[in-house]
């Protein structure tokens, strides 16, 4: 069965120290990875997204991820957080068929110590 | 970049009411939206994929006459919640993707409270 798996629920990172929120995938093939920011009360903006090529994606705000196929992993990561970062992250799959739509992470709340 | 719009952001209405959600690709056109909804702290479930000129496709246990779709143009797509009740409630986000593997654009969502 197709599942996106983050396992940290909640985690608290003090500013400017260093963040890594991890995704797992359950695909049939290699799908297309999604990291997504919500702030509360707000849409889903689009961090970074992976289709095929380097490995290694960088995207907004300062934000990368890393695809590793072994381990059916897309972890997000952030050398230096910034208070402004607290949301809700998800991590999401696409199939490469015609449809487009998204498997979802049950999400990772990131809150930002001072 | 693309950008996604939808109206309202927040409906407060009787039990029995009718609810009209719009969802709008501003700069893009859009065959295919989708909309979902999204319970207080958990993630996003897709309810349906709304396809421009065609009937909407509904994922399993979403209930097609409950919740009625129309994309009548490329452009938009809206979702009614028809006699809507308290167990309604919910916050509700629609996207837009350009095919297959690209990225969707989502809207900011509408917060619905059935009283």
């Amino acid at each position: 069965a197709q599942s996106v798996t983050q396992p940290d629920i909640h985690i608290t990172v003090s500013e400017g120290a260093s963040l890594e929120l991890r995704c797992n995938y359950s695909y049939g093939a290699t799908p297309y990875l999604f990291w997504y920011v919500q702030s509360p009360g707000q849409g889903l903006q689009l961090l970074l997204k992976y289709f095929s090529g380097d490995t290694l994606v960088q995207g907004i705000k300062g934000f990368e991820a890393e695809f590793k196929r072994s381990q059916s992993s897309f972890n997000l990561r952030k050398p230096s957080v910034h208070w402004s970062d607290a949301a809700e992250y998800f991590c999401a799959v696409g199939g490469r068929g015609s449809q487009g739509n998204l498997i979802f992470g049950k999400g990772t709340k990131l809150s930002v110590k001072p | 970049g693309a950008v996604v719009s939808q109206h309202p952001s927040r409906v407060i209405c009787k039990s029995g009411t009718s609810v009209k959600i719009e969802c709008r690709s501003l700069d893009f056109q859009a065959t295919t939206m989708f909309w979902y909804r999204q319970f207080p702290k958990q993630s996003l479930m897709l309810m349906a994929t709304s396809n421009e000129g065609s009937k909407a496709t509904y994922e399993q246990g979403v209930e097609k006459d409950k919740f009625l779709i129309n994309h009548a143009s490329l452009t938009l797509s809206t979702l009614t919640v028809t006699s809507a009740h308290p167990e309604d409630s919910s916050f509700y986000i629609c996207s837009a993707g350009g095919g297959a593997g690209q990225p969707q654009h989502f809207g900011d969502g509408t917060r619905l409270s059935i009283l």
